[in-house]
């Protein structure tokens, strides 16, 4: 079974622009979630998506939106990069339903450099 | 809020000796715990969890982890570390939310470095 994918691997950008990050859940996965690593922050979770729906969202600026396809492939977006927008992107898929125990699996992770 | 605390920014084992990677929690109900481990330049890979029952906890590649309530502590271990062990590892609680989601709650990470 092919794992979590994640387009692209490597992204740069400056101040300013947008950018739209791409995964693709394990088949038959249909929660998706987003998080953003860095060095100063760790881990840090943004959003998760379950049958379209944006369920539960992080403590992130409105600049960072998401969504999520009837395939479960979900994309994020990212508006008016900032310097400290630059991370590890991961996105992270489970088969979740409600009160779901299961572990979630991640992508290789979107590398994002703002400059 | 849930939280997790892994007290060691970094690990250093002798290859053969056995490793403990520490890890505490503050939760309020049941606990739900992982472990993770991220190698340079990928993405984390699940390396077990602790939802209920048995308090030793076994995983992949040979690693286990011990639950103990009294302590409120998951550490992970591995009786003879390698040097392919050598990475960064997570421990991680499990959130659910009132939305019906979940989130997972990291802790800073543990750098593991395993020596000849």
């Amino acid at each position: 079974k092919a794992g979590v994918t994640q387009t692209p691997r490597y992204l740069i950008k400056t101040r300013g622009q947008q950018v739209t990050l791409s995964c693709s859940p394990i088949s038959g996965h249909r929660s998706v979630s987003w998080y953003q690593q860095t060095p100063g922050q760790g881990l840090q979770f943004l959003f998760e998506y379950f049958s379209e729906t944006q369920r539960n969202k992080g403590n992130f600026p409105g600049r960072f939106s998401g969504r999520q396809f009837s395939n479960s492939r979900s994309e994020m977006n990212v508006s008016t990069l900032e310097l400290g927008d630059s991370a590890l992107y991961l996105c992270a898929s489970s088969l979740a339903e409600l009160a779901d125990y299961n572990e979630q699996f991640f992508g290789p992770g979107t590398r994002l450099t703002v400059l | 809020a849930q939280s997790v605390a892994q007290p060691e920014d970094q690990v250093n084992v002798a290859e053969g000796n056995p490793l403990t990677v520490k890890c505490t929690y503050s939760v309020s109900g049941n606990p739900y715990l992982f472990w993770y481990v991220q190698y340079p330049n990928r993405g984390l890979q699940f390396l077990l969890k602790y939802i209920t029952g048995d308090n030793l906890v076994k995983g992949s590649y040979g690693f286990e982890a011990e639950f103990n309530k009294s302590q409120t502590s998951f550490h992970l271990k591995k009786p003879s570390a390698l040097v392919s062990d050598s990475a960064l590892y997570f421990c991680a609680v499990r959130t659910i939310l009132t939305g019906g989601g979940n989130k997972l709650t990291f802790g800073t990470g543990t750098q593991l470095k395993v020596e000849l």
